[in-house]
């Protein structure tokens, strides 16, 4: 069984740019969340993608966006980078909304 | 607003010494619980999960977690730590059929032998 899968592993970018992080779902999972975790803090949630349809946001404005393809991996986009998108990307997958939560190791985003 | 909060932010203990990390969560209606660990250069892990039944969770590693709801409560034990313990120990709620995970801010375990 192959677990959750992030690319890049580490980005640097800068203000203003754009970028896109990768993940692919555990094997038989069709729903995929993104989280982003500041430095000591908890991951915070972005959203979430079921089905390829976005099943639930949270309190990030709309330049983070994301998508998700037939076979339920996903991109996560973020527009115009600010220096505090500078954190760790989290994707979780799990079979169904609201089941448990599997995370891939994330992805360092440095923004300069 | 539903929140996580874990009280401890860094704990030091000596091997063989007993854990208890505490959590506690701001929803009063149905919730499923997490304890994910973050052991040094690797991903979150779930630990154990609470979603009805026996509020007294066993989870991987010899770890255990109670759900006491009058308190809204989910503290993670362990009798007896090791060296190998040593992580970033997250608690985290799924409140009311909603989609998204609520994790507490974290607790740093530094184990020395």
């Amino acid at each position: 069984e192959t677990g959750v899968t992030q690319s890049p592993t580490h980005l640097i970018k800068t203000r203003g740019q754009q970028v896109t992080l990768r993940c692919s779902s555990q094997s038989g999972h069709n729903t995929v969340s993104w989280y982003q975790q500041a430095l000591g803090q908890g991951p915070q949630f972005i959203f979430q993608y079921y089905r390829e349809e976005e099943n639930g946001r949270g309190n990030f404005p709309p330049r983070f966006s994301g998508l998700q393809f037939p076979n339920y991996s996903s991109e996560l986009n973020v527009n115009a980078l600010e220096l505090d998108d500078s954190a760790l990307y989290l994707c979780a997958s799990s079979w169904g909304s609201g089941e448990t939560q599997y995370f891939g190791p994330g992805t360092r985003l440095l923004v300069l | 607003a539903q929140s996580v909060s874990q009280h401890n932010h860094h704990v030091i203990l000596s091997e063989a010494a007993s854990l208890e990390l505490g959590c506690n969560y701001s929803y009063g209606g149905t919730v499923n619980l997490f304890w994910y660990v973050q052991y040094p250069g690797q991903h979150l892990q779930l630990l154990l999960k609470y979603f009805s039944g026996d509020p007294l969770v066993k989870g991987i590693k010899g770890f255990e977690a109670e759900f006491i709801k009058s308190k809204f409560s989910f503290n993670l034990r362990k009798p007896s730590v090791q060296w190998s313990d040593t992580a970033e120990y997250f608690c985290a709620v799924n409140a009311g059929g909603y989609n998204k995970l609520i994790f507490g801010a974290g607790t740093r375990l530094a184990v020395h032998p």
